[in-house]
């Protein structure tokens, strides 16, 4: 079955610095990858998806299929990207996302 | 536009009680979602439906049904609660489904059962 993992449950940066939020995913297929971000007292709401190759407030994320990631990158962390964020996946099945345990990303100053 | 919105937004019950959650969306999507969020596991899908009249099972829908009578409604019932339900659901819906259409979701509705 398809899974999502993000090891960190709390990444805790300082404001400036490079942020890389890990996303690891189970599958053997041709994977779509999304990265979703909830802020406090905020809905839950699309960052960016692979489909699109885009950037999003600063954040991109490549995938690798060699290595099943779909890490999500920042060089430089500013303090309103302290949030919640959620890896999913997408496997062509059922109209339907897998989501990862999340991580709470922490930028102080 | 409200987006998707949920009712109640808190919910405690008694075991064995029975309720039924709202989910209402005013942008003309075919696609609804049911998630549960617990502590340690994300979000993990309960039901969904890819249109009015349709539903279909998730990773996790052992205790719960559905259904989708409106197109702008989605209803989330609990027959008999148990404390393994004490979570919070998500709604989310989408024009279609992935990759393409992105996933609103709505505050969310915190349920604890004693």
């Amino acid at each position: 079955a398809q899974r999502v993992t993000q090891p960190e449950k709390l990444l805790s940066v300082f404001k400036g610095a490079p942020v890389e939020l890990k996303c690891n995913y189970s599958y053997s297929g041709s994977p779509e990858l999304f990265w979703y971000v909830q802020y406090s007292r905020q809905r839950l709401q699309l960052l960016l998806r692979h489909i699109s190759r885009e950037s999003i407030k600063g954040f991109t994320a490549d995938l690798n299929k060699g290595e099943t990631s779909f890490h999500l990158k920042k060089p430089f962390a500013q303090e309103e990207d302290s949030a919640m964020y959620y890896c999913a996946l997408y496997t062509g099945t059922a109209s339907k996302l897998t989501f990862g345990t999340g991580t709470r990303l922490q930028v102080t100053l | 536009n409200a987006g998707v919105t949920q009712t109640p937004k808190f919910r405690v019950l008694k075991t064995g009680q029975s309720m039924t959650l709202l989910c209402a969306q005013d942008m003309n999507h075919e696609y609804m979602y049911w998630y549960r969020q617990d502590p340690g596991m994300g979000l993990r899908l309960i039901h969904y439906s890819v249109g009015e009249g349709t539903t279909a099972k998730g990773e996790v829908p052992d205790g719960y049904n559905v259904s989708r009578l409106k197109k702008q409604n989605f209803l989330l019932g609990l027959e008999s609660a148990a404390p393994s339900q004490t979570s919070v659901y998500f709604c989310a819906s989408s024009y279609r489904g992935p990759p393409y259409n992105e996933q609103f979701f709505g505050p969310g509705t915190r349920l604890t059962v004693l």
